[in-house]
């Protein structure tokens, strides 16, 4: 478990700044995954990615940016952050894609 | 898009009785199914999972079957323990693992 980190655990922003949730991998894992987990909706994927420069859309990406220019990091960035963003972000990565472990997660307040 | 969906959202049982969660699926193309368990205030982890090319898969206590024609499968666990007691997610996608949909979760409390 400790392959996987994330920072900041714990973010307060304010509405209409921007935030970056970083996601670093020790396992040189090629997929890298994040979610977002809201009360009800479960695990939503935000953005994955197959390999370093190689990024894809899950099922809530507006709102958010990343990148992955080394396979080991893959940063999310709130462009301008909204109250709706508010959530626990999970940073998920795996040998193949069908393995995901998890980070430890960041906890996101947007006020 | 796929659609899961998972019952019951809560499910409370006896120590030592079993316990099955259900999921659905809306896309037939959905290949890949696991499961995670998420103990409160941390990370989901993998329990167990089962492709498309097989009915079921025990390991332990734990068993999950799909049936691929009515598009839903089931995850069992027999002998409920307290440390069973946490959040349970299944999920589908296509293609082996991309692309993941959660179901919204089924919170088990195990009762000593």
């Amino acid at each position: 478990d400790a392959g996987i980190t994330q920072s900041p655990r714990y973010k307060i922003t304010e509405t209409g700044r921007q935030v970056t949730l970083m996601c670093h991998q020790t396992w040189s894992h090629s997929y890298m995954f994040w979610y977002r987990q809201d009360l009800g909706h479960g695990l939503r994927l935000i953005y994955y990615s197959a390999a370093a420069d190689i990024t894809d859309k899950g099922e809530v990406p507006d709102g958010y940016v990343v990148s992955r220019s080394k396979t080991e990091n893959f940063p999310l960035t709130l462009e301008s952050a909204t109250r709706s963003q508010t959530s626990v972000y999970f940073c998920a990565s795996g040998q193949g894609a069908n393995e995901q472990y998890f980070g430890p997660g960041t906890r996101l307040t947007v006020t | 898009g796929e659609n899961v969906e998972q019952h019951p959202s809560t499910l409370s049982v006896q120590e030592g009785d079993s316990a099955v969660i259900k999921c659905t699926y809306s896309d037939s193309a959905s290949n890949y199914f696991p499961w995670y368990k998420q103990e409160l205030g941390k990370r989901p982890q993998l329990i167990i999972d089962i492709r498309s090319n097989v009915g079921e898969k025990k390991d332990q206590r734990i068993a999950v079957t799909l049936n691929k024609t009515a598009k839903h499968f089931s995850l069992h666990i027999t002998e409920t323990q307290p440390e069973d007691s946490a959040v349970y997610f299944c999920a589908a996608s296509i293609n082996y693992g991309q692309n993941f949909v959660f179901g919204p979760g089924t919170r088990l409390s195990v009762l000593p």
